[in-house]
């Protein structure tokens, strides 16, 4: 089976720019995570969907930062615009909620200079 | 809110032998579960293993096991026959069990010597 997919694999924007990564869940799975990873502040959970209806956004940084999930295959998160402190490996994750196990997909490499 | 810490930020093995990577966490919640994530240089996170807390029973995959103290909110991974792909970064996570998000510690970098 197909794990989950992340797209693209590395960006290198420049400031300003829009930014927007996608992601494809594995097949069945009705949770999707996006976490952000940077040296400084760790693994961060950005934001989760539940069924397509996002439930938690706390950690959404600031405005500039946006999530959807139009269906149960795919979402984007979205940075607009872009700034060298939102440089980071930014995972899509995604789980069958009543397992409770989540599952990573490869993460995107954004570098924003 | 719950938090999870790894208090090990290196620890070093060498091939063939046993480590010990500690994490203790804080909860008040009764159903919950928790992990160990490996991250290679490639930084793919990878599920090493999972631990239901009303397991009493210790997780094990191959060589990758579990100490699993409920009342000490400790949960420790043991690597046996450690061996040079082991090598990377682990993380402790938790998640509640009516919400599954993860909340993960600051990780441990394992080194694995010859």
């Amino acid at each position: 089976d197909a794990g989950v997919i992340q797209s693209p694999r590395h960006e290198v924007t420049e400031m300003g720019q829009e930014v927007t990564l996608r992601c494809k869940p594995i097949s069945g799975h009705n949770s999707l995570f996006w976490y952000r990873q940077t040296m400084m502040r760790g693994l961060e959970l950005l934001i989760y969907f539940n069924n397509n209806v996002p439930i938690d956004d706390s950690g959404m940084p600031e405005d500039r930062f946006s999530a959807k999930m139009p269906n149960a295959s795919f979402s984007t998160l979205k940075i607009q615009p872009s700034e060298p402190r939102d440089s980071a490996v930014y995972f899509c994750a995604s789980s069958f909620r009543r397992r409770n196990t989540i599952y990573f997909g490869e993460g995107s490499w954004l570098t924003v200079v | 809110a719950q938090t999870v810490t790894q208090s090990q930020p290196e620890m070093s093995v060498q091939e063939a032998e046993t480590v010990t990577l500690s994490c203790t966490y804080d909860t008040s919640e009764s159903d919950y579960y928790l992990f160990w994530y490996k991250q290679p240089p490639s930084r793919q996170m990878i599920l090493v293993i999972r631990q239901e807390a009303y397991k009493q029973q210790n997780a094990t995959e191959n060589r990758f096991s579990v100490n699993f103290q409920k009342a000490a909110k400790s949960f420790s991974l043991k690597i046996s026959d450690s061996q040079l792909g082991d090598a990377a970064m682990y993380f402790c996570a938790y998640s509640a069990g009516t919400a599954s998000k993860l909340t993960f510690g600051t990780g441990t970098r394992l080194q694995v010597t010859l």
